[in-house]
């Protein structure tokens, strides 16, 4: 059974700090993402990466950074936390083998809840 | 502008009744079309999808989805509701040429009443 695994439940920052969010899936998937749920807005995008090195800005990349060294783990990083950035924070993958990406559904991480204060 | 809508915010039914959750879309094309369910404290698992053929689509743990292109609409429905169906739904599309970008609509919440 396919997992992604995000390192923290529940985070709590403060303004200004560097937050690391870290996403490891363990079904050798090529693309993973990172997404943001906010109450109302569903989920957006902020970046993707189909393969190690490699990012894609999705739809909401200010104040955001990627990190893919390697292919199972992929973090996101705020550079200087702010309180807008309080969010649900959902690491999604799948693969680019099947016939077209569309057919290899996005499994995703149970979430982190970050905090800034 | 490009969008995916899902009327509902809440809806609350009764354990056994019919379920139709509604979703429209606005994009050019025909984009590829997804039902995404999450319990709460969960990441989200695919219900079902749409990308060609039979416009009736069925899904896990009972649920179909009917696409109507005439309507730009890709509506979820249940035949007889369960405690645990309730959750959060969300509708998602990826526009032609979209890659794997899903763009998610706002999300429905389904409370389901004993």
């Amino acid at each position: 059974d396919v997992k992604v695994t995000q390192s923290s439940r529940y985070l709590v920052k403060r303004t200004g700090e560097k937050v690391f969010l870290e996403c490891v899936q363990d079904m050798d998937h090529e693309n993973m993402f990172w997404y943001r749920q906010d109450p109302g807005l569903g989920l957006r995008l902020i970046y993707f990466s189909y393969d190690v090195k490699m990012k894609e800005k999705g739809d909401i990349p200010e104040g955001y950074s990627v990190s893919r060294e390697k292919k199972e783990r992929f973090s996101l990083i705020l550079e200087s936390a702010s309180t807008n950035q309080t969010s649900m924070y959902l690491c999604a993958s799948n693969s680019a083998r099947t016939e077209s990406s569309y057919n290899s559904p996005l499994h995703f991480g149970n979430g982190t809840r970050l905090t800034v204060t | 502008a490009q969008s995916v809508t899902q009327p509902d915010i809440h809806i609350t039914v009764s354990e056994g009744a019919s379920l139709e959750l509604r979703c429209n879309y606005s994009y050019g094309a025909t984009p590829y079309l997804f039902w995404y369910v999450q319990s709460p404290g969960q990441g989200l698992q695919l219900l079902l999808k749409y990308f060609s053929g039979d416009t009736l689509v069925q899904g896990i743990k009972g649920f179909e989805a009917e696409f109507k292109r005439s309507q730009s609409s890709f509506n979820l429905r249940k035949p007889s509701v369960h405690w645990s169906d309730a959750a959060e739904y969300f509708c998602a599309v990826v526009p032609l040429g979209g890659y794997n970008k899903l763009i998610f609509g706002a999300g429905t919440r389904l409370a389901v009443h004993p």
